[in-house]
């Protein structure tokens, strides 16, 4: 089974509007980390937004905010008031600490951000 | 602060021949993760490194070996290259915090094997 499922391949916003990005994911492990990366036309991975399975409230971080629903097992990413540059691939990842402290992506939604 | 750097940008070998990148962590950061991205696709783990010592490894044959140098900095080699290792590999460090621990990565290397 997939550990991390994205299944939006692309995505459009108007930019200036909000949009959610959706991400599902699979363990047993009680204690999990959920992460979202952005992936430019660059190629570097830049780090967005991190949440603990133990954490109460969802995490947020400037125009990113993640939408977590523990039992259903999704951590949605949320980006509000987009903007031209949040053109990207968005990927969502968990890390289990067993076995071997794995770190699991999906395989991205790109987002195109219209003028 | 310097981020997370990888050598070289870009490559091209053909099939059969042996390859090296190279990366250099985010300073203070003792940790680095090998991943490869193919077209289209998430990275893909291949290996981890803390303290010198491999911490993980992930589905991908023996032809892919790694080590951490004593000032962090890691190699990545694929012996015998086939066409299916073309890929961007993406080198990340991080610092040891369970769970919570964030990879920041570098901007890869762009291998094509001909």
């Amino acid at each position: 089974a997939q550990k991390i499922t994205q299944t939006q391949p692309g995505m459009f916003v108007q930019e200036k509007e909000a949009v959610t990005l959706d991400c599902t994911y699979d363990t047993s492990d009680p204690s999990y980390g959920l992460f979202w990366y952005k992936q430019p036309s660059s190629g570097e991975m830049i780090f967005l937004i991190y949440q603990g399975s133990y954490d109460q409230q969802n995490a947020t971080e400037g125009r990113y905010s993640l939408n977590f629903q523990k039992a259903r097992k999704s951590a949605n990413l949320v980006i509000s008031a987009s903007q031209l540059g949040d053109s990207a691939m968005y990927f969502c990842a968990m890390r289990e600490v067993d076995p071997g402290n794995q770190f699991y992506f999906g395989t991205g939604t790109s987002l195109t951000v219209i003028p | 602060d310097a981020g997370v750097t990888q050598s070289p940008t870009h490559l091209i070998k053909t099939r059969g021949q042996h390859v090296t990148l190279r990366c250099s962590p985010i300073s203070g950061h003792k940790s680095v993760s090998w991943y490869q991205q193919v077209l289209g696709q998430g990275p893909q783990f291949i290996f981890q490194y803390y303290e010198k010592e491999e911490r993980g490894r992930g589905n991908f044959p023996d032809r892919f070996s790694a080590r951490q140098f004593p000032n962090y900095s890691s190699e990545l080699n694929v012996n015998a290259l086939l066409l299916g290792d073309s890929a961007l590999y993406l080198c990340a460090s991080s610092l040891p915090q369970g769970v919570e621990e964030k990879l920041f990565f570098g901007s890869g290397t762009q291998l094509s094997v001909l």
